[in-house]
Parts: C-alpha cells; sequence; structure tokens
C-alpha cells in the first residue's frame, strides 16, 4: 500500500516554463487536494477535488490548474511559472468517512 | 472563518520529559481534528485523529484530547525521546461540504538528549 505518491520530488524551472506535478492515490478517497507550504505561511490550499470529473478552487489557485479524470490521479499544472511560486508542494488525499487526511512526500519547486 | 493557533511556535526539552502541545480553534462545529508530525524536508505523517464526538484518542506514548467547548486539543507526549524531535501540526476539519481542512502553524519541538 504506498498510499500517496508524488513527482517529481525536486524540480528547478525557469520563469516561463511550464510543468505538472503527479499525484497519485491507491486508497480509493474521492477527496484530494494540492497544497503549498511557504515559511511563515503554513499550509495553503491551492485546488481539490471531490471525485473524478470535479475540481475546485481553495485558497491560492492563481497559476495553477487541475483535472481529475480517474480516482486515481490528481496533477498540478504550472502553465508559466513565475519566482512566486517557488514552494513545497503536497498532494493529499482524504477518507471521505472519518476526514482523515493522507499526504504525499512534497515536491520541492524552485523557480528561478 | 475558522482559525487555528498553535503555541508555543517553538519548544526544547530534555529526554525523559513528559510535555504538551496546545492547539486552539475559533469555530468549534468541528467535523474531526487531525494532528501531524511533519520531519524536516518530509511530508506530514498523521498521528491521530479525533471525531467531534470524541474526547481523546491515544496511540503508544502520544495521547490526543478534544474539547469542543473551549476550542482546544492537546497533544501529550509521554516519556519524550530525541526521535520526537519534529513540528507538530494540528488541523480541524469542517462539517459538510468537502470538509475544509484549517492547518495551525506547528510548534517546532526539539528534545535534547
Amino acid at each position: 500500500n504506498a498510499g500517496v505518491t508524488q513527482t517529481p520530488k525536486f524540480q528547478v524551472l525557469k520563469t516561463g516554463q511550464s510543468m505538472t506535478l503527479q499525484c497519485a492515490q491507491d486508497m480509493n478517497h474521492e477527496y484530494m487536494s494540492w497544497y503549498r507550504q511557504d515559511p511563515g505561511m503554513g499550509l495553503r490550499l491551492i485546488h481539490y477535488s471531490v471525485g473524478a470529473g470535479i475540481t475546485d478552487q481553495g485558497e491560492v489557485p492563481n497559476g495553477y490548474n487541475v483535472s481529475r479524470s480517474t480516482t486515481e490521479d490528481f496533477p498540478l499544472r504550472l502553465l508559466s511559472a513565475a519566482p512566486s511560486q517557488t514552494s513545497v508542494y503536497f498532494c493529499a488525499s482524504k477518507d471521505r468517512g472519518t476526514g482523515e487526511l493522507f499526504f504525499g512526500e512534497g515536491s520541492r519547486l524552485t523557480v528561478l | 472563518k475558522q482559525e487555528v493557533t498553535q503555541i508555543p511556535a517553538a519548544l526544547s526539552v530534555p529526554e525523559g520529559e513528559n510535555l504538551v502541545l496546545n492547539c486552539s480553534f475559533t469555530d468549534s462545529a468541528i467535523y474531526n481534528l487531525q494532528w501531524f508530525r511533519q520531519d524536516p524536508g518530509k511530508g506530514l505523517t498523521s498521528l491521530l485523529l479525533i471525531q467531534s464526538s470524541q474526547r481523546e484518542q491515544t496511540s503508544g506514548r502520544l495521547n490526543a484530547s478534544l474539547d469542543k467547548s473551549s476550542g482546544r486539543s492537546t497533544l501529550y507526549i509521554a516519556a519524550s525521546q530525541p526521535g520526537d524531535s519534529a513540528t507538530y501540526l494540528c488541523a480541524t476539519g469542517s462539517s459538510g461540504g468537502y470538509q475544509k481542512v484549517t492547518f495551525g502553524t506547528g510548534t517546532k519541538l526539539q528534545v535534547i538528549p
């Protein structure tokens, strides 16, 4: 049981480049979400999904896109990276019944 | 809007000491409260989950309590060890819909050998 798996773990981008952070979970959770964690700001919700085909914005959605074509996968896309998007990104899935959150190991992104 | 506060932001204790970490929240209409541990450069590991109908949960040397009426939760760590050094975060889940989660900013614990 792998839980929540994120790739890549580290990435360096130049301003304006695009990339996709991958997230997969094997717990059959309907709820999945993306957070960013910055020093002094705590964890902030970027986008979330309550099931395949359903996504919604969180607190800080600008500059990010998501889609949810399967229950297992929830990729996060940066269309045109900016230095302000330098952060550590966490994907999480949630057990709908108990509300328990499970996190991936994180993806550290640096935008130059 | 739910606000979750953890005080102190940092704590240093000698090995073997029992300690309590605090978490307070402003809206008592929560679905659950979850305690996490985060090691440097790592993800968040779930420690304990307390449902709104429960008063406490225990796992090994950890005990978490919940008092919704006062908007407080505590995480008790017995006989602390250097391996307990990490940042501890609490998070409340709201009722309904997506069960929005609100995180505290954490308490960084250092256990000195």
